[in-house]
């Protein structure tokens, strides 16, 4: 079974651009989270999915965004760039709800510049 | 507040010999922990995880951890060393209606010949 996919994998803007990143969870799974990760803050959540719901958020500005799709596919976007959104966007995915084993993908490397 | 702290930020072993990372935990609910381990540039790898019952858990890699609920720890073993072991080492927890996971700050291993 093929694992979790992201695309792009790495990613180079210019600050104040937007950017969308795409995820394709393990087929069969349902639900997606995504993570952002940096040397100064390490691993954080941004969001999570679930048939097309978001079921939870973390504590990011509204400049971060994301959906689901009805295959499951994920996409998360960010508007109006900052240096400071320089980092590795993991996305996860899992089968079910409630604290299911989560798999996650290579990651997109986001530099803003 | 939930948290997880690994207090060990880097880490230097001797190929051959045996490792233990630690890990404590702070969560309000019944916690289920994770250990994911990182290769540079790449995504997450799951090692194993405790949702209940054996407080020993086995995992990939030979790697093992215990899970002691009076020391909120669930510390991370393996008893030999291999070079190819050199990565970093996340320990998560997670629980309830979600999968959002909290994780720890990382530990760098390295391994020395």
């Amino acid at each position: 079974k093929a694992g979790v996919t992201q695309t792009p994998r790495y990613l180079i803007k210019t600050r104040g651009q937007q950017v969308t990143l795409s995820c394709s969870p393990i087929s069969g799974h349902r639900s997606v989270s995504w993570y952002q990760q940096t040397p100064g803050q390490g691993l954080q959540f941004l969001f999570e999915y679930f048939s097309e719901t978001q079921r939870n958020k973390g504590n990011f500005p509204g400049r971060f965004s994301g959906r689901q799709f009805s295959n499951s596919r994920s996409e998360m976007n960010v508007s109006t760039l900052e240096l400071g959104d320089s980092a590795l966007y993991l996305c996860a995915s899992s089968a079910g709800l409630d604290t299911d084993t989560q798999y996650f993908g290579p990651g997109t490397r986001l530099t803003v510049l | 507040a939930q948290s997880v702290t690994q207090p060990d930020i880097h880490i230097t072993v001797s190929e051959g010999a045996s490792l233990e990372l630690r890990c404590n935990y702070s969560y309000g609910a019944t916690p289920y922990l994770f250990w994911y381990v990182q290769s540079p540039g790449q995504g997450l790898q799951l090692l194993l995880k405790y949702f209940s019952g054996d407080t020993l858990v086995q995992g990939i890699k030979g790697f093992e951890a215990e899970f002691k609920r009076s020391q909120s720890s669930f510390n991370l073993r393996k008893p030999s060393v291999h070079w190819s072991d050199a990565a970093e080492y996340f320990c998560a927890v997670g629980g309830g209606a979600t999968n959002k996971l909290i994780f720890g700050t990382g530990t760098l291993l390295a391994v020395q010949p």
